[in-house]
């Protein structure tokens, strides 16, 4: 079935640094999902992707969908302790509803 | 309303127990989801529900019964679980079943199983 690949699985940073978070597939995505479960929560849906070379931002969060609809990535500017969480791309799946997650990236944010 | 609720929170049960846990939206959504999720793991589709039809079943094994008695409501009957059950059990919603839909979670149940 249709994977999606996240990088890095974990990232730490400092308070104020950025961060960024990859999702790549191997194959032509028609949208992604971008969700973030905060330790001990629940998946919370952040934003959609459809269209070839879409950004999007939200605040500090920008989200980009690359060209060939094969990849996208979350960055987030001067981060903050809120920031904290595990940031997932979903993808979709080869069946109508059924979304595909890559692994999620963990981040850390130190005071 | 725009809250998937999930009940209970937490669930002990024994390995010969018969439990259920509950999933309700009134969000008017016409597809409900079953999601496992393991620590440090990504959610994994159990099954989809579509139009209360199940559309999608991901090879779950049958101690693990959906059921969706109307549009607003999800169960998922237990019975006779394993240790390695214990986990994450989320419910989601999506306006419809298509992909690229946003789904929108609720809290989970965190099941032992003993």
């Amino acid at each position: 079935g249709q994977q999606v690949m996240q990088i890095p699985q974990y990232q730490h940073v400092q308070e104020g640094e950025d961060f960024t978070t990859y999702c790549n597939s191997s194959t032509t995505l028609s949208n992604i999902q971008w969700y973030k479960q905060r330790p001990g929560g629940h998946p919370v849906f952040l934003i959609q992707l459809v269209k070839s070379g879409e950004v999007k931002k939200q605040k500090r969060l920008t989200f980009q969908f690359g060209e060939a609809k094969k990849n996208s990535s979350l960055h987030i500017t001067a981060t903050q302790t809120t920031d904290v969480g595990t940031y997932f791309c979903a993808g979709p799946g080869t069946n109508a509803g059924k979304s595909t997650f890559g692994d999620g990236t963990t981040l850390t944010v130190k005071p | 309303d725009t809250e998937v609720t999930q009940t209970p929170k937490h669930l002990v049960m024994g390995m010969t127990n018969k439990k259920s846990l509950k999933c309700e939206q009134h969000m008017g959504h016409r597809a409900m989801y079953w999601y496992k999720q393991k620590a440090k793991k990504p959610p994994e589709l159990m099954f989809v529900y579509s139009y209360e039809k199940l559309s999608i079943n991901e090879s779950v094994p049958s101690r693990f019964s959906p059921e969706c008695p109307n549009s607003s409501l999800l169960n998922l009957h237990l019975h006779a679980l394993q240790p390695e059950d214990s986990a994450l059990y989320l419910c989601a919603s999506s306006r419809t079943g298509g992909s690229g839909t946003e789904a929108f979670f609720g809290q989970g149940t965190r099941l032992t199983v003993v």
